[in-house]
């Protein structure tokens, strides 16, 4: 089926392992976003991309890294966890209006 | 600092009434308006979208855009139990997707039957 699909959905992982979470889409969208989600902040965004190899930070960048070598797919990176990367994190895509992958939960512990 | 703010509620409406939601923005450049509704535990899904001043109608739900006084709404008629979520409404300062949304909080709303 068509869409965005995120994995993994959930994932527990320990404090300075890296982890890396995938988006995948299928509708050939130019643009690509990463956010997080947490109680109090709302959504803000970490990095975003306007094409394959196009990549730049968002609002709370620091400890994740992206790439984009594919137009369909963009992983995020936590190069080493931390508690406060503790979240609920969305992938989204656009051309204009964006749409939103189902999200992981990502808990370090 | 670019800033979308919401009251966030709750916002408790019985069934079948209106639900009134509101949004102000503080960047007066901004050209495109959003509203998603999430439900608790699941992804944000865009319900309306507004881009010129004036009410824009989809179903029971009605987006209303004053650039003006910086301020967006949605009304939602004849309110159900589904409605129940929480709506984000964000903002794009720029006519292409690529410079993101900026969201508000949310204001989570109650429906009662």
């Amino acid at each position: 089926d068509a869409g965005i699909t995120q994995s993994p959905r959930y994932k527990i992982t320990e404090t300075g392992r890296q982890v890396t979470l995938m988006c995948h889409q299928t509708w050939s969208h130019s643009y690509m976003f990463w956010y997080r989600q947490d109680l109090g902040h709302g959504l803000r965004l970490i990095y975003y991309s306007a094409a394959a190899d196009i990549t730049d930070k968002g609002e709370v960048p620091d400890g994740y890294v992206v790439s984009r070598s594919k137009t369909e797919n963009f992983p995020l990176t936590l190069e080493s966890a931390t508690r406060s990367q503790t979240s609920v994190y969305f992938c989204a895509s656009a051309n204009y209006e964006q749409y939103f992958g189902p999200g992981t939960r990502l808990t370090v512990t | 600092q670019k800033e979308v703010e919401q009251n966030s509620g709750p916002l408790s409406v019985p069934e079948g009434a209106i639900a009134s939601l509101n949004c102000t923005y503080s960047d007066r450049g901004s050209q495109s308006f959003f509203w998603y509704r999430q439900y608790s535990g699941k992804s944000p899904e865009l319900i309306m979208s507004i881009y010129s001043n004036g009410d824009k109608e989809d179903g029971r739900f009605t987006a209303q855009l004053n650039k003006a006084s910086q301020y967006v709404s949605l009304l939602i008629r004849d309110s159900q139990p589904s409605d129940s979520a929480t709506y984000l409404c964000a903002v794009n300062i720029m006519p292409q997707a690529g410079t993101a949304l900026i969201f508000g909080k949310g204001t989570t709303l109650s429906v009662s039957s």
